[in-house]
């Protein structure tokens, strides 16, 4: 049974950099898209960006001037850097793990496996 | 602003059906299958429905998808109090390369 663990920095002021790294436990790592969405307090998720083994990554186009996702296959983890952040960045971030296959004429995307979420505040 | 509409709310009473719908556009939901989160507050969302009609090992059949051109629709027969919850469509958007959610919808079993 796969378990997604993240860590990272949980109050930033503005302008910082955001880090978060989700561990994956009990699972293969490869064969999957590594995922970050996030939940602004008392709103709905927002898609933020994938990677997957092989370093293929897509972002939010709202965001992708500010993120960047990386992976570390030896170690199972991936992880999300948010730069220049803002009050509007204040949210729970989730790591998951995505299953993508997109065809000629279409594609299918599910994020079956959830982190239990971290809160992060941008708050000076 | 979600690329995705869903209605903010829906009720319904104990034993009763309900419909949430999922409105989009040819770039994403009139192409590709749709999934379906489910979230209580305060924990992480998890997978109702994927491949728009599929249920994962362990999700209970009054829960059901399906889809018509670019609109998306759960179905929940059988309510029961513990199904309040926030419901939230997702899919993928080959515009925007990107996954895309709706804005969710909160669920009231009266």
């Amino acid at each position: 049974q796969v378990q997604l663990q993240q860590w990272g920095a949980g109050l930033l002021k503005p302008s910082e950099t955001l880090s978060l790294t989700c561990g994956v436990f009990g699972g293969s790592f490869s064969g999957y898209y590594w995922s970050w969405v996030r939940q602004p307090p008392g709103k709905g998720l927002e898609w933020i960006a994938e990677i997957n083994h092989s370093r293929r990554a897509n972002y939010n186009p709202s965001l992708k001037s500010r993120v960047d996702m990386s992976v570390d296959t030896s170690k199972n983890q991936f992880s999300l850097t948010l730069r220049s952040v803002t009050a509007a960045d204040t949210a729970v971030y989730y790591c998951a793990r995505s299953l993508w296959d997109c065809s000629v004429t279409s594609c299918s995307y599910v994020m079956e496996v959830w982190s239990q979420g971290s809160t992060v505040t941008v708050s000076s | 602003q979600s690329v995705l509409t869903q209605p903010p709310s829906v009720s319904a009473a104990p034993g009763q059906k309900v419909t949430i719908s999922c409105s989009g556009s040819t770039s994403n939901i009139g192409n590709n299958d749709v999934s379906w989160y489910q979230q209580f507050p305060g924990t992480a969302p998890k997978v109702l429905i994927f491949d728009t009609n599929k249920r994962p090992s362990g999700i209970p059949g009054r829960f059901s998808g399906s889809k018509s051109g670019t609109s998306a629709t759960l179905g929940i027969t059988g309510l029961q109090t513990g199904d309040e919850a926030d419901y939230y469509c997702g899919t993928w958007d080959s515009n925007l390369s990107a996954g895309v959610f709706g804005g969710g919808t909160k669920l009231t079993v009266l």
